[in-house]
Protein backbone atom coordinates (compact mmCIF):
# COMPACT_ATOMS: atom_id res chain seq x y z
CA UNK A 1 0.00 0.00 0.00
CA UNK A 2 0.82 3.32 -1.14
CA UNK A 3 1.99 5.68 2.59
CA UNK A 4 2.19 8.98 2.36
CA UNK A 5 4.68 11.20 4.97
CA UNK A 6 3.87 15.05 5.19
CA UNK A 7 6.74 16.93 6.93
CA UNK A 8 6.91 19.02 8.40
CA UNK A 9 4.48 17.21 11.70
CA UNK A 10 3.76 21.65 12.62
CA UNK A 11 4.67 24.54 11.37
CA UNK A 12 4.44 28.24 13.21
CA UNK A 13 4.72 31.29 10.52
CA UNK A 14 4.96 34.60 10.69
CA UNK A 15 2.50 36.70 8.77
CA UNK A 16 3.41 37.51 5.30
CA UNK A 17 6.21 34.77 5.26
CA UNK A 18 6.37 31.96 3.43
CA UNK A 19 5.67 28.35 3.78
CA UNK A 20 6.15 25.14 2.81
CA UNK A 21 4.92 21.72 3.53
CA UNK A 22 6.47 18.46 2.18
CA UNK A 23 4.38 15.27 0.72
CA UNK A 24 6.34 12.24 0.17
CA UNK A 25 5.04 8.91 -1.25
CA UNK A 26 6.38 5.21 -1.01
CA UNK A 27 5.57 4.59 -4.81
CA UNK A 28 4.94 7.16 -7.97
CA UNK A 29 1.68 9.20 -7.68
CA UNK A 30 1.43 9.46 -11.60
CA UNK A 31 -1.04 7.03 -13.42
CA UNK A 32 -2.19 7.98 -16.99
CA UNK A 33 -0.85 10.93 -17.15
CA UNK A 34 -2.16 12.16 -13.87
CA UNK A 35 0.00 13.61 -10.89
CA UNK A 36 -3.14 12.34 -8.36
CA UNK A 37 -2.25 13.95 -5.39
CA UNK A 38 -4.63 16.82 -3.52
CA UNK A 39 -3.80 19.16 -1.09
CA UNK A 40 -6.31 20.48 1.86
CA UNK A 41 -6.56 22.41 4.50
CA UNK A 42 -9.29 21.60 7.25
CA UNK A 43 -10.14 24.53 9.53
CA UNK A 44 -11.60 23.11 12.98
CA UNK A 45 -15.10 22.09 12.72
CA UNK A 46 -15.26 21.93 8.92
CA UNK A 47 -14.82 19.43 6.77
CA UNK A 48 -11.57 19.37 4.40
CA UNK A 49 -11.67 22.13 1.97
CA UNK A 50 -9.83 21.36 -1.57
CA UNK A 51 -6.85 23.98 -2.28
CA UNK A 52 -5.13 22.15 -4.75
CA UNK A 53 -5.61 19.09 -7.32
CA UNK A 54 -3.93 16.71 -9.53
CA UNK A 55 -0.38 18.20 -8.38
CA UNK A 56 -0.28 21.82 -9.43
CA UNK A 57 -4.07 22.84 -10.05
CA UNK A 58 -5.47 25.72 -8.38
CA UNK A 59 -9.54 24.79 -6.94
CA UNK A 60 -11.74 27.96 -7.70
CA UNK A 61 -11.86 30.56 -4.84
CA UNK A 62 -8.47 29.45 -4.10
CA UNK A 63 -5.99 32.46 -3.01
CA UNK A 64 -3.07 32.41 -5.41
CA UNK A 65 -0.31 32.41 -2.63
CA UNK A 66 -1.05 28.57 -2.66
CA UNK A 67 0.50 26.69 -5.10
CA UNK A 68 1.51 22.98 -5.21
CA UNK A 69 4.54 21.11 -7.19
CA UNK A 70 5.82 17.89 -7.75
CA UNK A 71 6.34 14.72 -9.38
CA UNK A 72 7.22 10.92 -8.91
CA UNK A 73 7.19 10.50 -5.52
CA UNK A 74 8.09 13.85 -4.05
CA UNK A 75 4.92 17.14 -3.82
CA UNK A 76 5.09 20.30 -2.24
CA UNK A 77 2.85 22.87 -0.66
CA UNK A 78 3.62 26.60 -1.35
CA UNK A 79 2.06 29.54 0.84
CA UNK A 80 3.82 32.78 -0.29
CA UNK A 81 2.91 34.65 2.03
CA UNK A 82 0.77 33.01 5.02
CA UNK A 83 -1.99 35.32 6.31
CA UNK A 84 -3.96 34.65 9.74
CA UNK A 85 -7.02 32.58 8.15
CA UNK A 86 -3.97 30.05 6.91
CA UNK A 87 -4.78 28.75 10.21
CA UNK A 88 -5.57 24.84 10.40
CA UNK A 89 -4.31 21.07 9.04
CA UNK A 90 -2.97 20.28 5.96
CA UNK A 91 -2.98 17.29 4.00
CA UNK A 92 -1.87 15.73 1.29
CA UNK A 93 -4.23 13.03 -0.46
CA UNK A 94 -3.38 10.59 -3.30
CA UNK A 95 -6.79 9.50 -4.99
CA UNK A 96 -6.13 6.72 -7.34
CA UNK A 97 -5.94 3.95 -7.77
CA UNK A 98 -5.26 2.89 -3.83
CA UNK A 99 -6.45 6.30 -1.85
CA UNK A 100 -4.65 7.62 1.13
CA UNK A 101 -4.10 10.53 2.96
CA UNK A 102 -0.51 11.94 4.65
CA UNK A 103 -0.62 12.49 8.63
CA UNK A 104 -1.43 16.51 8.81
CA UNK A 105 0.79 19.29 9.11
CA UNK A 106 -0.18 21.59 11.71
CA UNK A 107 0.18 25.32 10.73
CA UNK A 108 0.15 27.84 13.64
CA UNK A 109 0.48 31.62 12.91
CA UNK A 110 2.48 33.49 14.91
CA UNK B 1 -21.48 24.31 -8.25
CA UNK B 2 -21.18 20.74 -7.27
CA UNK B 3 -23.16 19.80 -4.12
CA UNK B 4 -22.14 16.72 -1.47
CA UNK B 5 -24.36 16.30 1.19
CA UNK B 6 -24.51 13.00 3.75
CA UNK B 7 -27.10 11.82 5.90
CA UNK B 8 -27.36 8.39 8.11
CA UNK B 9 -25.50 9.08 10.78
CA UNK B 10 -26.34 8.49 14.44
CA UNK B 11 -25.60 6.15 17.68
CA UNK B 12 -25.76 2.94 17.09
CA UNK B 13 -24.52 -0.20 19.50
CA UNK B 14 -21.14 -2.05 19.02
CA UNK B 15 -22.16 -5.23 16.56
CA UNK B 16 -25.15 -3.68 15.36
CA UNK B 17 -25.25 -1.70 11.45
CA UNK B 18 -25.77 1.92 9.88
CA UNK B 19 -26.51 2.66 6.45
CA UNK B 20 -25.05 6.18 5.19
CA UNK B 21 -26.00 8.24 2.33
CA UNK B 22 -24.54 10.49 0.03
CA UNK B 23 -26.42 12.48 -2.74
CA UNK B 24 -24.10 14.86 -5.08
CA UNK B 25 -25.79 17.20 -7.58
CA UNK B 26 -24.61 20.33 -9.72
CA UNK B 27 -22.36 18.40 -11.71
CA UNK B 28 -20.63 20.56 -14.64
CA UNK B 29 -17.79 18.55 -16.81
CA UNK B 30 -19.58 15.22 -16.36
CA UNK B 31 -22.53 13.36 -14.83
CA UNK B 32 -22.97 11.34 -11.74
CA UNK B 33 -22.49 8.08 -13.92
CA UNK B 34 -18.93 8.53 -14.64
CA UNK B 35 -17.93 9.99 -11.13
CA UNK B 36 -15.62 8.05 -8.68
CA UNK B 37 -17.51 8.28 -4.83
CA UNK B 38 -15.01 8.43 -2.12
CA UNK B 39 -15.67 7.70 1.48
CA UNK B 40 -13.60 9.04 4.15
CA UNK B 41 -13.82 9.23 7.90
CA UNK B 42 -12.30 11.37 10.97
CA UNK B 43 -12.31 9.77 14.56
CA UNK B 44 -12.27 12.70 17.07
CA UNK B 45 -8.95 14.10 17.41
CA UNK B 46 -7.24 12.08 14.59
CA UNK B 47 -6.41 12.74 11.16
CA UNK B 48 -8.45 11.80 7.83
CA UNK B 49 -8.92 7.93 7.11
CA UNK B 50 -10.00 6.70 3.61
CA UNK B 51 -12.79 4.13 4.14
CA UNK B 52 -13.62 2.91 0.69
CA UNK B 53 -14.71 3.85 -3.29
CA UNK B 54 -16.56 3.08 -5.80
CA UNK B 55 -16.00 3.28 -9.85
CA UNK B 56 -18.60 4.12 -12.38
CA UNK B 57 -21.20 2.00 -13.67
CA UNK B 58 -18.88 1.52 -17.02
CA UNK B 59 -16.18 0.69 -14.91
CA UNK B 60 -17.34 -1.99 -13.32
CA UNK B 61 -18.78 -0.42 -10.50
CA UNK B 62 -15.82 -1.48 -8.57
CA UNK B 63 -15.42 -0.99 -4.48
CA UNK B 64 -12.24 -0.78 -2.95
CA UNK B 65 -12.02 -0.84 1.04
CA UNK B 66 -9.50 0.26 3.33
CA UNK B 67 -8.02 -2.95 5.17
CA UNK B 68 -9.78 -2.18 9.09
CA UNK B 69 -13.28 -2.13 7.18
CA UNK B 70 -13.21 -4.63 4.89
CA UNK B 71 -15.71 -7.26 4.89
CA UNK B 72 -17.60 -5.23 7.18
CA UNK B 73 -18.59 -2.42 5.25
CA UNK B 74 -20.33 -1.93 1.65
CA UNK B 75 -20.69 0.78 -0.85
CA UNK B 76 -22.79 0.54 -3.88
CA UNK B 77 -24.38 3.41 -5.76
CA UNK B 78 -28.13 4.58 -7.42
CA UNK B 79 -27.13 6.80 -9.90
CA UNK B 80 -30.65 7.11 -11.15
CA UNK B 81 -30.96 8.75 -7.43
CA UNK B 82 -26.90 10.66 -7.71
CA UNK B 83 -26.89 8.91 -4.27
CA UNK B 84 -24.00 6.32 -3.34
CA UNK B 85 -24.12 4.58 -0.17
CA UNK B 86 -22.24 3.36 2.73
CA UNK B 87 -23.84 -0.02 4.48
CA UNK B 88 -21.94 -0.59 7.64
CA UNK B 89 -22.15 -4.60 9.26
CA UNK B 90 -20.22 -5.55 12.93
CA UNK B 91 -19.40 -1.79 14.06
CA UNK B 92 -17.13 -1.21 16.14
CA UNK B 93 -16.04 1.77 18.69
CA UNK B 94 -13.28 2.00 16.80
CA UNK B 95 -15.82 3.21 13.88
CA UNK B 96 -16.59 6.33 15.70
CA UNK B 97 -16.21 9.37 13.70
CA UNK B 98 -17.10 11.87 10.85
CA UNK B 99 -17.94 9.90 7.99
CA UNK B 100 -17.63 12.54 4.72
CA UNK B 101 -18.34 11.64 1.31
CA UNK B 102 -16.16 13.03 -1.97
CA UNK B 103 -16.86 12.79 -5.55
CA UNK B 104 -14.15 12.26 -8.43
CA UNK B 105 -12.22 15.22 -10.26
CA UNK B 106 -14.89 17.48 -11.74
CA UNK B 107 -12.73 19.06 -11.90
CA UNK B 108 -11.83 18.75 -8.53
CA UNK B 109 -13.15 16.41 -5.73
CA UNK B 110 -15.93 18.13 -3.73
CA UNK B 111 -16.61 17.13 -0.30
CA UNK B 112 -19.97 16.76 1.87
CA UNK B 113 -20.28 18.90 5.24
CA UNK B 114 -19.85 14.63 7.12
CA UNK B 115 -22.44 12.98 9.18
CA UNK B 116 -21.39 12.00 12.60
CA UNK B 117 -21.65 8.06 13.56
CA UNK B 118 -21.39 6.76 17.37
CA UNK B 119 -20.91 3.32 18.23
CA UNK B 120 -21.34 3.05 21.93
Amino acid sequence: DTVLTQSPISLAVTPGEPASISCRSTQSLVSNGYKYLDWYLQKPGQSPQILIYLGSNRASGVPDRFSGSGSGTDFTLRISRVEAEDAGIYYCMHARPNPTFGQGTRVEIK
Amino acid sequence: EVQVVESGGGLVKPGGSLRLSCTASGFIGFSFVNAWMYWARQAPGEGLEWVGLITSKNEGETTDYAAPVKGRFTISRDDSRNTIYLQMDSLRSEDTAVYYCSTGYDPWPHWGQGTVVTVS
